[in-house]
């Protein structure tokens, strides 16, 4: 069966540090890979999305990137964090047609501080 | 670009009782998927049911099931005898079905359900 790990669960970061944030996906082969972020209360935003290693489309312009080093590894990462970046981080996975649902790890809470 | 609508904050339903939770859309795209969400306060996302916009027949899941009413983009969500569990952010997403759409999910701000003992 497939299973989607984040880590960490929880973080707490200094303004201007850098982040890194690590998604892995067991199970599948070639999975579309998602970042999204989550406001207090909020809706979900997508912020990068990849088909493919080394392919990645960036939704909404700002000082975080991602990464996609092997076919089931996501990695979200910024220089320097502003206090804006705090949020609960998802990633999630789907295989096949548009219909496929997608499947969502248990998240990373930041806190920028 | 599509947008998601969630026109109810907050709902809430006595144990047992039926409840319908409201989203509307807007796209130009006439081959799309729409989906509901639950987020519990473990903040799992959790897919509930989802519509392909090409099938004229509602989908239902056991208790749960839309309307989908694809003229007025509208796609609600109907929880039949409402249990405690189903307390949770309730969220729509809409999804595109063509090549330069990906497989991005477009989600609503959400609704809080409330499930009254």
């Amino acid at each position: 069966s497939q299973t989607i790990h984040q880590w960490p669960a929880t973080l707490v970061q200094p303004v201007g540090s850098p982040l890194s944030l690590e998604c892995t996906v067991e199970g599948t082969s070639n999975p579309n890979l998602y970042w999204y972020r989550q406001a207090a209360g909020r809706g979900l935003q997508l912020l990068f999305y990849s088909v493919g290693i080394g392919q990645i489309s960036s939704e909404v312009p700002q000082n975080l990137s991602a990464s996609r080093p092997q076919d089931r590894q996501f990695i979200l990462s910024s220089k320097k964090l502003l206090l804006s970046d705090s949020g609960f981080y998802l990633c999630a996975w789907s295989v096949g047609a548009s219909y496929n649902e997608q499947f969502f790890g248990p998240g990373t809470r930041l806190t920028v501080l | 670009a599509q947008t998601v609508t969630q026109s109810q904050p907050e709902m809430s339903v006595q144990e047992a009782e039926t409840v319908t939770l409201s989203c509307t859309y807007d796209t130009s795209e006439s081959d799309y998927y729409l989906f509901w969400y639950k987020q519990p306060p473990s903040r799992q996302m959790i897919l509930v049911i989802r519509q392909e916009a090409y099938k004229q027949q509602n989908a239902t899941e056991n208790r749960f099931s839309v309307n989908f009413q694809k003229a007025a983009k509208s796609f609600s969500l109907k929880i039949s005898d409402s249990q405690l569990g189903d307390a949770a952010m309730y969220f729509c997403a809409y999804r595109g079905g063509g090549e330069t759409s990906g497989s991005r999910l477009t989600f609503g701000e959400g609704t809080q359900l409330t499930v009254n003992p």
